[in-house]
């Protein structure tokens, strides 16, 4: 059982664009959900988290938006660069982030110049 | 670097072999996790550590699968007997209790290639 599903599984933006990935989760208990950035041959590096208490959260050209009643939580990319083409990953948890994270499948992202 | 490091980066082994990895968490962080990513898929969460208890066991890490953290700080991880389906990227993550949100920073991971 997919617990977090993750759509697109690629997708392909022109530089200075909006890059939107989401995802869904099942289980209630997850009550944090952070956003991961992977390179090639690299480890996950942390983008950006948020907690279900705000519905969205800023930090630079990275968005989070959040649905509490819908289970859903996206990932908005504004003024998308070349350097931002990596796979990004959506995860969740439960205990504010203490447990293990649960992954979702990547999104493959390429900025085209 | 202060990050998390995860030793060896590369591993061949062959099938039925044993294989150790090592994880040095950032310095001030309680708590440890192993994951496990194959190719074109997100990490998957094998267990987790706070100081020295291990806390939380997967059910991807099957007998042949053993973690330790002795005193709290480094790691290792053990698999043995691999298998074909063992080859993938093992990654090592941290965090502090402490902190809001409790960010897990991970290592560049051991990628592990059974022949």
């Amino acid at each position: 059982q997919q617990q977090v599903k993750q759509s697109p599984q690629s997708l392909i933006v022109q530089k200075g664009g909006i890059s939107i990935i989401n995802c869904a989760y099942e289980n209630t208990a997850f009550d944090y959900f952070p956003w991961y950035q992977q390179f090639p041959g690299k480890g996950p590096a942390l983008l950006i988290a948020i907690r279900p208490d705000v519905s969205e959260k800023k930090e630079g050209r990275f968005t989070i938006s959040f649905n509490k009643s819908a289970k859903q939580f996206s990932l908005h990319i504004m003024d998308s660069q070349p350097g931002d083409s990596a796979t990004y990953f959506c995860a969740a948890s439960r205990r504010g982030g203490a447990d293990g994270l649960t992954f979702g499948k990547g999104t493959h992202l390429i900025i085209q110049p | 670097d202060t990050g998390v490091s995860q030793d060896p980066r590369h591993k061949i082994t062959k099938r039925g072999q044993n294989v150790t990895f090592r994880c040095d968490p950032i310095s001030e962080h309680n708590r440890l996790y192993w994951y496990r990513q194959t190719l074109g898929q997100g990490p998957e969460f094998l267990t987790y550590f706070q100081n020295e208890a291990q806390l939380e066991k997967s059910r991807l890490l099957s007998d042949r699968f053993s973690a330790e953290r002795p005193k709290g700080s480094f790691s290792t991880l053990e698999i043995q007997r691999t298998e074909q389906g063992d080859s993938a990227m093992y990654l090592c993550a941290s965090s502090y209790e402490g902190w809001v949100g409790q960010p897990q920073h991970f290592g560049d991971g051991t990628r592990l290639s059974i022949l």
